[in-house]
């Protein structure tokens, strides 16, 4: 397998502009998450997805970010308008539970710039 | 909510053993999991902790005491390749049933000659 797809890989925008990242999860997997990363607050999950239905929303900044899952190889994260502060890389992750381990396997980020 | 303390820099020298800690405050503790991050990289999975106990996998080893709320991440004969960020992370189960993971802030290592 590929692994955890993510597109762009760097995207570089204005602020007030709608920003859309891409997610391919590891076929197979049921869980999606999607994780900002900041040198100041670390890794902080966003959403997560359980068979494309979404489970846990709380730590979505505001309404300017919205997150889907149309099916169970394809995921959005969006930013609309974005502000400087959204700049962080965005990692999405994908897993499966078996007894009770559910290692996440993430993809490679995309590096957000806000200017 | 959880609260995940580890230390935020950490340096050893190359060949010795290095100990990373990760304390952690949770209402419904499901697991515990340590991740390495290089530098620009995406983060991978190195262990996983339900029970008390250490578990060992090559040069690394992670040990949990769920009492005290409390692992750590031993690694031994240090290579330089092993200069990272560890990542503590916690599952913990919410209400309803459905389970959440919470990283901590990450602990950078630098290994030196």
């Amino acid at each position: 397998d590929a692994g955890v797809i993510q597109s762009p890989r760097h995207e570089v925008t204005e602020m007030g502009q709608e920003v859309t990242l891409r997610c391919k999860p590891i076929s197979g997997h049921d869980y999606l998450f999607w994780y900002r990363q900041t040198m100041m607050r670390g890794l902080e999950l966003l959403i997560y997805f359980n068979n494309n239905v979404p489970i846990d929303d709380s730590g979505m900044p505001e309404d300017r970010f919205s997150a889907k899952m149309p099916n169970a190889s394809f995921s959005t994260l969006k930013i609309q308008p974005s502000e400087p502060r959204d700049s962080a890389v965005y990692f999405c992750a994908s897993s499966y539970e078996r007894g009770g381990l559910d290692e996440q396997f993430f993809g490679p980020g995309t590096r957000l710039t806000v200017l | 909510g959880q609260n995940i303390d580890q230390p935020t820099e950490m340096t050893a020298t190359e060949g010795a053993i290095v100990q990373i800690n990760c304390t952690y405050q949770t209402s419904g503790f499901n697991g515990l999991f340590w991740y390495q991050q290089h530098a620009g990289e995406a983060p991978t999975f190195l262990s996983y902790n339900v029970l008390d106990g250490l578990e060992e996998k090559g040069r690394f080893s992670s040990f949990l005491s769920r009492s005290k709320g409390y692992s750590y991440l031993l690694l031994k004969e240090l290579q330089m390749k092993d200069s990272a960020s560890y990542l503590c992370a916690v599952r913990d189960i919410l209400s309803g049933g459905y389970q959440k993971v919470t990283f901590g802030i990450g602990t950078k290592l630098q290994v030196i000659p």
